[in-house]
Formats: structure tokens, sequence, C-alpha cells
């Protein structure tokens, strides 16, 4: 697999702001795979983008993946404290290469 | 459906002994993954079974073993367990066909002292 940078690492906020997390790659991506991990549990499935330039909504988060399939980005507006955990961006087919992950803790 | 299902839930070693994690799945999925999960390292692949039959190693399979028991079970074997394999580790499955998303199980939380 090829590797994927994911930044920021962490990322605290206070509720009701918007957050933001990138994932990058010097060369070209077959697709990007976005998956959640609360704290102490399992990474959750939440979206794939495949197509360049691809814009997903699902409900407040919004996921997008570069014209040049290089990079990806995760943005949820107006954060709740239910948003709070790991986010992982990763890329591959059936075998998977993961970023590092973007902790989100959000301040009621 | 349970989904995918690991045992044990936590365990603690002593440096040299043996173990085997143990991960089943439900959903009639081709390809099974052992991962393990170490602060701010995010996922890294130990060994995965594309189909019933094969293995492959992935990033990390230095010290670790696996079996693809059937197609429903895909067991992860430390010989000697040293320190540097305390970790938490997550079994996934998926259908194995190309852009299909993988499903984890609760993980293993395991200590080497």
């Amino acid at each position: 697999g090829q590797q994927v940078m994911q930044i920021p690492q962490y990322q605290h906020v206070q509720e009701g702001e918007d957050f933001t997390t990138y994932c990058n790659s010097s060369t070209t991506l077959s697709n990007i795979q976005w998956y959640k991990q609360r704290p102490g549990g399992h990474p959750v499935f939440l979206i794939q983008l495949v197509k360049s330039g691809e814009v997903k909504k699902q409900k407040r988060l919004t996921f997008q993946f570069g014209e040049a399939k290089k990079n990806s980005s995760l943005h949820i507006t107006a954060t709740q404290t239910t948003d709070v955990g790991t986010y992982f961006c990763a890329e591959g087919g059936s075998r998977l290469t993961f970023g590092e992950g973007t902790q989100l803790t959000v301040n009621p | 459906n349970a989904g995918v299902t690991q045992t044990p839930k936590f365990q603690v070693l002593k440096t040299g002994q043996s173990m085997t994690l143990q991960c089943a799945q439900d959903m009639n999925h081709n390809s099974m993954y052992w991962y393990r999960q170490d602060p701010g390292m995010g996922l890294r692949l130990i060994y995965y079974s594309a189909s019933e039959g094969t293995t492959d190693k992935g990033e990390v399979p230095n010290g670790y073993n696996v079996s693809r028991l059937n197609k429903r079970e895909f067991s992860l074997r430390l010989e000697s367990a040293a320190p540097s394999q305390t970790s938490v580790y997550f079994c996934a499955s998926n259908r194995g066909v190309t852009y299909n998303e993988q499903f984890f199980g609760p993980g293993t939380r395991l200590t080497v002292l």
C-alpha cells in the first residue's frame, strides 16, 4: 500500500466549532476510506471516495477527494461531544494502509 | 449477526510465553486481517488472508504466525511474547472485493511483562 500522511495529529475544539482533518499522499491514490474510532473502541467505516474531486456528505460530515487524487479531507461542521474520537484515512483495495489518525477532543 | 468477534478481550503475558488470539466472522467474508495499534502509530497490518487457504505478510509480521482455519476463523499466534508486542490487536474482515469496507472486531488488549 501507499503511504498516507494525516494532519493534524491532535485537535481540541469547543463544542460548536468546526473541525477538519487532512490526508495527503505524494502519489496518486486509488481510493480513500475514512474510519472513526471512539475512545476504547474499534474503527468503524464512515465512507469511501473513489472519483477525482468527489464530495460526499453525511449530516454534519463532509468528505472530499482531491482533483489529483493525492489528498482528502474530512470536515465536521458544528462539532458535538459525540464527535470525540480518532479519525483515520486509509488507502488501498482489499489491503489498506492507514494514516496515523487525528484525535479529536471536544470541550462542552 | 455478531459481526467480527475476538477472544480474549484482555491478556497479560510474561516475556517468552505463547498465546493465540482468536477471531471469527459470520458475514461470509473472504478476506480477514490482523492489525496492531500502538499510540500515535495508527493501525499496522500484521498478516492478512485474502481467501480461505491463503495467508500473506503485512507490514509488521515478525514474531507472529497466523492460521486461516476456515472461512470464518483467522487466528494470530505469538510463539514467544516480547514486551514490544504490548499493543491492542484488531481483527477485521471484508468481502475481498476491491474498494470494500473493513469490519473490525472489538480488539484484544495485550500486555507483555
